[in-house]
């Protein structure tokens, strides 16, 4: 079975401050990994997804993600952080062979003017 | 084009009664999912169906819940005599088939709360 781990439920940065977002998962087989944004009152948006091939992966409004598989992470990164990116963050994956996604328990970003 | 779409938006129902809620699907996605988020947590996997393949129900919490989908259209998950436990938010996906498509498009939700 897959899981996902996603540290700290709650990030605070300031505008145009680092943004980084931790996830950890276990997966039995190569796994597909993906990052979704869900903003107040909307469904949840995919901000970018690691396959094969790069392990460094963009995705929209200037995120990236890389997928380290000796750490078993797929940490999401922003270089500098807008006051729309205050939202919440779900990383999630399914194993390379099937369609289920486990997501983890989600990250709040807030960004302080 | 039209996302996906869900109704209705806000549920607000008794201890238990039963519910239906719905899911319209992206046009061609022949994949569905529906998932539920309860507060402080992340996405629970609900049930899944795939054209007309039998649906993996592995994720129904009990046999309270049921699913259905006419073809690959429209979708209802019905909850059947409510426990204050259900209430979260479901949300409901689509994606195009095959696994290297597995990009999901979710639908805004319908928040049901149980009083």
């Amino acid at each position: 079975a897959q899981s996902v781990t996603q540290l700290g439920s709650h990030v605070s940065v300031s505008e145009g401050a680092l943004v980084l977002l931790r996830c950890n998962y276990s997966s039995s087989v190569p796994p597909y990994l993906f990052w979704y944004v869900q903003y107040p009152n909307q469904g949840l948006q995919l901000l970018l997804k690691y396959t094969t091939g790069a392990t460094l992966v963009k995705g929209i409004n200037g995120f990236e993600a890389e997928f380290k598989k000796s750490e078993t992470s797929f940490h999401l990164t922003k270089p500098s952080a807008h006051m729309s990116d205050a939202a919440e963050y779900f990383c999630a994956v399914c194993r390379s062979n099937d369609y289920k996604l486990s997501f983890g328990a989600g990250t709040t970003v807030t960004v302080r003017a | 084009g039209a996302g996906v779409s869900q109704s209705p938006s806000n549920k607000v129902t008794e201890k238990g009664k039963d519910v239906e809620l719905r899911c319209d699907p992206i046009s061609g996605h022949t994949a569905l999912y529906w998932y539920r988020q309860r507060l402080g947590q992340g996405l629970e996997f609900l049930i899944y169906f795939q054209g007309n393949s039998a649906p993996d129900k592995s994720g129904l919490p009990s046999d309270r819940f049921s699913a259905e989908r006419t073809g690959e259209s429209v979708s209802t998950l019905t909850i059947q005599r409510t426990q204050q436990e259900d209430s979260a938010v479901y949300l409901c996906a689509s994606s195009l088939e095959g696994l290297e498509n597995n990009e999901q498009f979710f639908g805004p939700g319908t928040r049901l709360t149980v009083l």
